[in-house]
């Protein structure tokens, strides 16, 4: 069974900092795809940053980067110079390309942006 | 392209009484996926197309559910004989077949039973 594990139910940052949300995973498989899903409130769904298994290099996307420690299963997000905007809850997700890409998420990091 | 739509965005019914949702995805996305989210947790997944095939139901689906995709164009979910426990969002997601397994989702449809 595959499994996505969020410790921190709720953050907080002050405005300019930076904040660093965790993601641990568990999976047989040994390609997969892990991402990061913002979910602000009362709207839908967004994809904040995805990374490749087989790929070494650690994403970023502009103020957002991962660290994928592979061989810990570990996934974790930085948000670097957050902003107000970024309050919102934030999902980790797994899906591994067989079967039929279903995707396992965790509980969730609600991240307060303090002004 | 205007995105994934839902409709109705939020629905609250009788215990009992039936339900219908409707997904309407990205054109050109063959794959939809709809799942669950209650409070305080992550989406948890129902179902899944291909084009017109239904190809997996979760355990979560009992036979009180069902999903359609006529054509392999928009979806929908009925839920009957709503029971309180059914109360949640009610999230659909598309994808391409050839791509980054990326999942494109809709604002959601938050089902309240009472």
């Amino acid at each position: 069974a595959q499994t996505v594990t969020q410790s921190q139910p709720e953050m907080s940052v002050q405005e300019a900092e930076t904040v660093t949300l965790s993601c641990t995973y568990d999976t047989s498989e040994s390609d997969y795809y892990l991402f990061w899903y913002k979910q602000p409130p009362s709207r839908q769904m967004i994809l904040v940053i995805r990374q490749e298994a087989y790929k070494q290099q650690n994403a970023t996307e502009n103020r957002f980067s991962v660290n994928f420690q592979k061989a810990a299963k570990s996934f974790s997000l930085k948000i670097s110079d957050s902003q107000l905007g970024d309050a919102a809850m934030y999902f980790c997700a797994l899906v591994t390309t067989s079967g039929t890409y279903k995707y396992i998420f965790g509980t969730g990091t609600r991240l307060k942006v303090l002004a | 392209d205007t995105g994934v739509s839902q409709n109705p965005r939020h629905k609250i019914t009788k215990r009992g009484q039936n339900v219908t949702f409707r997904c309407d995805p990205i054109s050109e996305h063959n794959r939809l996926y709809w799942y669950r989210q209650t409070l305080g947790q992550g989406p948890e997944f129902l179902t899944y197309f291909q084009n017109e095939a239904q190809l997996e139901k979760s355990r979560l689906l009992s036979d009180r559910f069902s999903a359609e995709r006529p054509k392999g164009s928009f979806s929908t979910l009925e839920i009957q004989r709503t029971e309180q426990g059914d109360s949640a969002m009610y999230l659909c997601a598309s994808s391409f077949f050839e791509g980054t397994y990326e999942q494109y989702f809709g604002p959601g449809t938050r089902l309240t039973v009472t």
